[in-house]
């Protein structure tokens, strides 16, 4: 199975480093990639192959991939930074989305 | 940049076909190495695959859906196309159409909502 499982949601205070996982059985050996959804808008990639950065993205996205877990890290969380996030993996000719975090900036 | 508008009627009725289309602009559709899908996303909830279509006009579709889903390329509109049979108020979402790059989707197009009602 390539279920993969994401926290439902998650706080980080303002200036603080976010860490959301997204978890599967040897996601390791799998790309997984990150989306940002803003409300009313459509998903943005924000990290692909596990720990790439496309342009226009800031540096304080990053994410790392090992094992079982994947995680999306937010450096010096923002204000809007508050949204949905989404990691997606491609395996077995089929694309499964993780169910979603929710990011709180406080 | 390669930009996506997904285009269709807004309400669908229960037991009939939905059918969206995804215009591309800025750029190719139908080179080698150009591949497309669709994703949805009801009220509230998650995002779901629905399926892709390659250069090569292979598809692959979620094995939840395959049996009511078709893909298909019109090279010469620069558009992709999304048909969902047997609609029940379940399929009530936001469709995305979205350029698949190497494994990912990246751009999406803003979302259309299609709603199933009588």
């Amino acid at each position: 199975s390539s279920e993969v499982t994401q926290p439902l949601s998650m706080s980080v205070a303002l200036g603080q480093p976010a860490k959301i996982t997204c978890g599967g059985h040897n996601i390791g050996f799998k790309n997984v990639h990150w989306y940002q959804q803003k409300p009313g808008q459509a998903p943005m990639l924000v990290i692909y192959s596990d720990s790439n950065r496309p342009s226009g993205i800031p540096e304080r996205f990053s994410g790392s991939n090992s094992g079982n877990t994947a995680t999306l890290t937010i450096n010096r969380a923002q204000a809007g930074d508050e949204a949905d996030y989404y990691c997606q993996v491609w395996d077995r000719s089929a694309v499964f989305f993780g169910g979603g975090t929710k990011l709180t900036v406080l | 940049q390669v930009q996506l508008q997904e285009s269709g009627p807004g309400l669908v009725r229960p037991s009939e076909t939905l059918s969206l289309t995804c215009t591309v602009s800025g750029g190719s559709i139908s080179s080698n190495g150009y591949n497309w899908g669709w994703i949805r996303q009801p009220p509230g909830k998650g995002l779901e695959w629905i399926g892709n279509i390659y250069y090569s006009e292979i598809t692959s579709y979620s094995p939840s859906l395959k049996s009511r889903v078709t893909i298909s390329v019109d090279t010469s509109k620069k558009q992709f196309s999304l048909r969902l049979s047997s609609v029940t108020a379940a399929d009530t979402a936001v469709y995305y159409c979205a350029e698949w790059v190497g494994d990912w989707f990246d751009p999406w197009g803003q979302g259309t909502l299609v709603t199933v009602s009588s």
